[in-house]
């Protein structure tokens, strides 16, 4: 079946500092899934942060990029620089061949000030 | 915009009890999901309808059953409450997928816990 796994728990990074939490994907019903990071910040409802249909394409949000990486079956979410504003949890999905997710277990992201 | 509300926002039954869980979103989307999140984990679908009175299961669907009255409402039942069913449940509405997989936008949820 298709399977995505990410960063497992908690990341704590300090402001300013950059960011990567890692997502790998696994599949064996469809040979280019969509990919997809959905956030949900503290009292929300969670939400799409971005999406990327296409392998070898970048996607980017809110000082966010993920990259398509069809070769490393991955896609993993960074940013350069983070704020208090981005603690939440992430989300990384899979759009598998029945046009379902597929969902990671969530990775929580704490701001150190 | 639109919303999606969730109802009750905390449900607590008794083992071997049904419950019934309820959604309504003002998007005018015609697909609606109902997944499961148990702590720590990621979602699990449960059912979906592309329609009013669609029903699709998904992977997790044993147990539970499911009702689109219409098009802006969807409901989920725990037909018998277990203990270890004690979760989130997420209500989510899109405009009908395909290839492009249309966003998702996702209620509050419902904790429930069983007794």
């Amino acid at each position: 079946g298709d399977s995505v796994t990410q960063t497992e728990g908690q990341v704590t990074v300090s402001e300013s500092k950059s960011l990567i939490i890692n997502c790998t994907y696994s599949t064996t019903s469809i040979a280019y899934p969509n990919l997809f990071w959905y956030v949900r910040y503290p009292g929300e409802g969670l939400q799409l942060l971005l999406k990327v249909i296409t392998a070898g394409q970048k996607g980017s949000s809110r000082g966010f990029e993920a990259t398509y990486n069809k070769e490393t079956t991955s896609f993993h979410l960074q940013k350069a620089s983070v704020q208090e504003s981005d603690s939440a949890v992430y989300y990384c999905a899979l759009g598998d061949s029945n046009y379902q997710l597929i969902w990671g277990s969530g990775t929580k992201l704490i701001i150190k000030p | 915009g639109g919303i999606i509300t969730q109802t009750p926002k905390f449900l607590i039954g008794q083992e071997g009890q049904k419950l019934t869980l309820k959604c309504q979103q003002n998007f005018n989307h015609d697909t609606m999901y109902w997944y499961r999140q148990d702590s720590g984990k990621g979602l699990r679908l449960i059912y979906y309808s592309i329609t009013e009175n669609d029903l699709q299961k998904g992977d997790l669907s044993e147990g539970y059953d499911a009702s689109r009255e219409k098009k802006s409402s969807f409901s989920l039942t725990v037909t018998s409450a277990q203990k270890n069913e004690m979760a989130v449940f997420l209500c989510a509405s899109s405009w009908t997928g395909g290839r492009d997989y249309a966003e998702q936008f996702f209620g509050p949820g419902t904790r429930l816990t069983v007794l």
